[in-house]
């Protein structure tokens, strides 16, 4: 167990429709990563939250936002949702924003649009 | 960009043989270097990693790697494969700049056959 939650596990869904990803870092860990992990793709960086800010974006799709909460959770919203958005998201955590700290990842949720 | 390549995406071992996993990393500047594993159905657990200091990097569960700069390599071994669950190795980096994202691998999934 890393320490970072993830809910929900599952989701399934229709295209068109928005879900809400929710992720809780380790204990002190002020940093938030979300990573997308599809079977075409593998597994590509979203955003970073550190401290409530955002710290650094990958390839998010302008249908994809995220934020950080004061307590420090984080959410990752999709919306006008396609197929191929079906994948597996996963949070991760660390204590700073860089230098090589270890990110903990949480065990992840199995979206999947139909 | 940064990318890097795992060469081999299904690698099949006995038991007791050993378990050697190649990564290439692409950049000049030589980054932080991860080697995650993936069980099925959960999320990324860290079986080591490089920062600075000693280029051969011990981790958990026996694995070892090491950082060879004029190679950009971070080979992942193991001196004795034991019997387990296929497993999903994945080799990430991150850049010295101000932020840790990680950008994967395409993963290797290891079988060990008695």
């Amino acid at each position: 167990d890393s320490g970072v939650t993830q809910t929900p596990k599952h989701l399934i869904t229709a295209t068109g429709q928005r879900v809400t990803l929710r992720c809780s870092p380790r204990s002190g860990d002020l940093s938030v990563y979300w990573y997308q992990q599809s079977l075409d793709q593998g597994l590509q960086f979203l955003i970073q939250y550190y401290n409530g800010e955002e710290r650094a974006k990958g390839n998010i799709l302008e249908r994809f936002s995220a934020q950080q909460f004061p307590d420090l959770h984080s959410e990752l919203n999709l919306s006008s949702l396609e197929l191929g958005d079906s994948a597996l998201y996963f949070c991760a955590s660390s204590v700073q924003p860089a230098g090589g700290d270890t990110q903990y990842f949480g065990p992840g949720t199995r979206l999947t649009v139909l | 960009a940064q990318s890097v390549t795992q060469l081999g995406s299904h690698v099949s071992v006995s038991e007791g043989a050993l378990v050697l996993l190649r990564c290439n990393y692409s950049s000049s500047v030589p980054p932080y270097l991860f080697w995650y594993v993936q069980y099925p159905n959960q999320g990324l657990q860290l079986l080591l990693k490089y920062t600075t200091g000693a280029t051969l990097v011990k981790g958990i569960n026996g694995f070892e790697a090491e950082f060879k700069k004029s190679e950009t390599s971070f080979h992942l071994t193991k001196p004795s494969a034991l019997m387990s669950v296929a497993a999903e190795f994945l080799c990430a980096v991150s850049d010295r700049a101000n932020t840790d994202k990680l950008i994967f691998g395409t993963g290797t999934r290891l079988q060990v056959f008695p």
